[in-house]
């Protein structure tokens, strides 16, 4: 099975600054999923985009795909409190099974 | 709603328990699975169903047995507890399929004294 790499590990801005983060994978895939996790609970699912699509919203997310160089990215703008927690990308399940990288870190400073 | 729902938030048990963590999903979900995490080491997959009574073994079987003899439920199976399965249990399900996104339970943190 194939996971995303996250990258960077840990990722600290201030509230009100974006954050960046990047997801490399090593396989062609058809689409990548973004999930997040608060503090001590279970991840939640953000946005999953298409191969066929370059780039994505959903409210002050933004994210990118790059087939070519297999990567994404995950732009978060305008970036509050409550944004503190750790994103994990998710390249297509292989044979039905979801694996997760490490995930970044995100620590929004007040 | 949807929902997936873990049995015990918070479990502190003895080494060499026998210890059973529960994992109910109420939307008719072929997959299920049972995930560990630690610090530094990300979500590791440790088993999961496809189907009922059905199982693979996922990157950390050893220690683990699980059973799934309803759809809704999977249940995570510690024979022996021992400290070094102190951690994060995360049970996640999904549709089969590319396209499909897990739903996570709250998890369940574990600690074996």
């Amino acid at each position: 099975s194939q996971q995303g790499e996250e990258d960077p590990q840990a990722l600290s801005i201030q509230e009100g600054e974006n954050a960046t983060m990047n997801c490399s994978y090593k396989t062609s895939i058809n689409n990548l999923q973004w999930y997040r996790q608060n503090s001590g609970r279970g991840l939640v699912h953000l946005i999953l985009i298409r191969s066929n699509e370059r780039e994505k919203h959903s409210g002050r997310l933004r994210v990118t795909l790059d087939t070519s160089k297999k990567s994404s990215s995950l732009l978060i703008t305008a970036s509050r409190a409550a944004d503190t927690a750790s994103y994990f990308c998710a390249p297509p399940p292989r044979d039905d099974k979801i694996i997760f990288g490490k995930g970044t870190r995100l620590h929004i400073l007040p | 709603d949807v929902k997936v729902t873990q049995s015990s938030r918070y479990l502190v048990k003895r080494t060499g328990e026998k210890v059973f963590l529960e994992c109910v999903q109420d939307m008719d979900h072929e997959n299920m699975f049972w995930y560990r995490q630690d610090p530094g080491l990300g979500l590791r997959l440790i088993y999961f169903s496809y189907d009922v009574k059905m199982k693979e073994k996922g990157d950390i079987p050893e220690g683990y047995s699980v059973s799934r003899e309803k759809k809704e439920r999977f249940s995570l199976i510690l024979e022996s507890a021992s400290t070094n399965q102190t951690s994060m249990y995360l049970c996640a399900s999904s549709l089969r399929g590319m396209n499909t996104e897990a739903f996570f339970g709250q998890g369940t943190r574990l600690t074996v004294v």
